[in-house]
């Protein structure tokens, strides 16, 4: 039974950078039959993609968060991580590590079938 | 970025009752970019259906999804005790992928 499992500080302060982290059980993430992403949501919000990261290394963010994150593998550890830069407390939420299937390599595998139980960030001084 | 408008913001149903929950895009897409997820108080959302019309891995057939080109729609045919909390719409067809805002559905 595949399992992710995020880990990383409860509060962080404003202007500085989070970093989180997304243990896998019971598969690879060198797989290439999934790919790798973090999602977040503000308490009481909706939700809103944040990165995603393949096999290959090749990554994709949203622009809307301009350029402040950065998604990476540890196949050593078989992790990967979310390094957010410059929080301010409108980065306050449940961070997320999900899975999304890499059946087509095209848009079509882009929805999320597997989750985290979630990890919530605080940014405050 | 396309933008997903979910409706309503809340639906008050009976145990038994048939739901039926909105999501329009802003622009036309294939339904078989539009993903649905169920998400419970404390709980990560939980893929239900995805690729016009599967369902995920132990998901009743009384959910099923439909629509086209910009308005869709997610149906649970007969509700359940369980099936009371939040449902969101997610579209894939491009980049960034794209929420919406969430309908809850609460027992009347």
């Amino acid at each position: 039974q595949v399992q992710l499992q995020e880990s990383g500080p409860g509060l962080v302060k404003p202007s500085e950078t989070l970093s989180l982290s997304c243990t896998v059980s019971g598969a690879s993430v060198s797989s290439d039959r999934h790919y790798w992403s973090w999602i977040r949501q503000p308490p009481g919000k909706g939700l809103e993609w944040i990165a995603d990261i393949s096999y290959t290394g090749s990554t994709k963010y949203n622009p809307s968060l301009g350029g402040r994150p950065t998604i990476s593998v540890d196949t050593s550890k078989n992790q990967f991580s979310l390094t957010l830069a410059s929080l301010t407390a409108a980065d306050t939420a449940v961070y997320y590590c999900a899975r999304g299937p890499r059946i087509t390599g095209t848009p079509l595998d882009w929805y999320f079938d597997l989750w985290g139980r979630g990890t919530l960030v605080t940014v405050s001084s | 970025e396309i933008v997903l408008t979910q409706s309503p913001g809340v639906l008050s149903l009976s145990p038994g009752e048939r739901a039926t929950l909105s999501c329009r895009a802003s622009q036309s897409i294939p339904i078989s970019y539009l993903a649905w997820y169920q998400q419970k108080p404390g709980q990560a959302p939980r893929l239900l259906i995805y690729g016009a019309s599967s369902r995920a891995a132990g998901i009743p057939d009384r959910f099923m999804d439909g629509g086209s080109g910009t308005d869709f729609t997610l149906t649970i045919s007969r509700l359940e005790p369980e099936d009371f909390a939040v449902y969101y719409c997610q579209q894939h067809v491009g980049s960034p992928r794209t929420f919406g805002q969430g309908t809850k559905l609460e027992i009347k």
